[in-house]
């Protein structure tokens, strides 16, 4: 059964820092993963849909690589802003399951 | 561009009511789904559809009840509200009906069952 953790549940950096945001996932056999974006008391707002096949997806000022045979998920953010403050959560999802999502990640950039 | 469409944002229910949380998606996605999203749990999985008349349960189902007559329509029914179904419900979908594909989500639902 896949499991998906994120480290640390919450990070706070000052405004113009590059992050890591790190999420695991225990089933190597991925056909996707996805990472998301939520706002207090909003839906959840895709950010980058990386398939097994690709190491990497770009959008912007965000990087998410993926990296199947240790199991692991990284979300780049660079020169942070403070309206990048969020719970950034990721999904893995292997195919014909459901998504299963990590817990998230509290980001807060300071001004 | 609607999306996903969720209604009621808001709703306060005594213990033993039943109400339907409505869900419409105007992308003609095939899958839809259904999440609560509760303090230290996550994203739980209750229900979802891979399509018009098809419905299968997820990891919390006890206590909901969906139906999908329409591509459209994904509306979840609470049968008797318990105070333990007090959360957020969260309705997705995704274009694959494998459930593969880019999940996109609405606003959500606040429910609390008194």
């Amino acid at each position: 059964k896949q499991e998906v953790t994120q480290i640390p549940a919450a990070l706070s950096v000052p405004e113009g820092e590059n992050l890591v945001l790190n999420c695991s996932f225990t089933d190597s056999a991925i056909y996707n993963l996805q990472w998301f974006r939520q706002d207090p008391g909003k839906g959840l707002t895709s950010l980058l849909l990386i398939q097994s096949s690709q190491r990497e997806q770009t959008s912007g000022r965000l990087n998410a690589s993926l990296d199947k045979s240790s199991g692991r998920s990284t979300l780049y953010i660079a020169a942070s802003q403070p309206g990048d403050s969020a719970t950034y959560l990721c999904a893995a999802n292997n195919y014909g399951q459901n998504f299963v999502f990590g817990p998230g990640t509290r980001l807060s950039v300071l001004p | 561009n609607a999306g996903v469409t969720q209604t009621p944002k808001f709703q306060v229910l005594k213990t033993g009511q039943s109400m339907t949380l409505q869900c419409a998606q105007d992308m003609n996605h095939e899958y839809m789904s259904w999440y609560r999203q509760d303090p230290g749990m996550g994203l739980r999985l209750i229900h979802y559809s891979v399509g018009a008349g098809i419905t299968d349960q997820g990891e919390v189902p006890n206590g909901y009840n969906v139906s999908r007559s329409t591509t459209e329509d994904f509306p979840l029914r609470l049968l008797s509200a318990a105070p333990s179904q007090t959360s957020v419900y969260f309705c997705a979908s995704s274009f694959a009906a494998s459930g593969s594909g880019e999940l996109f989500f609405g606003e959500g639902s606040r429910l609390t069952v008194l």
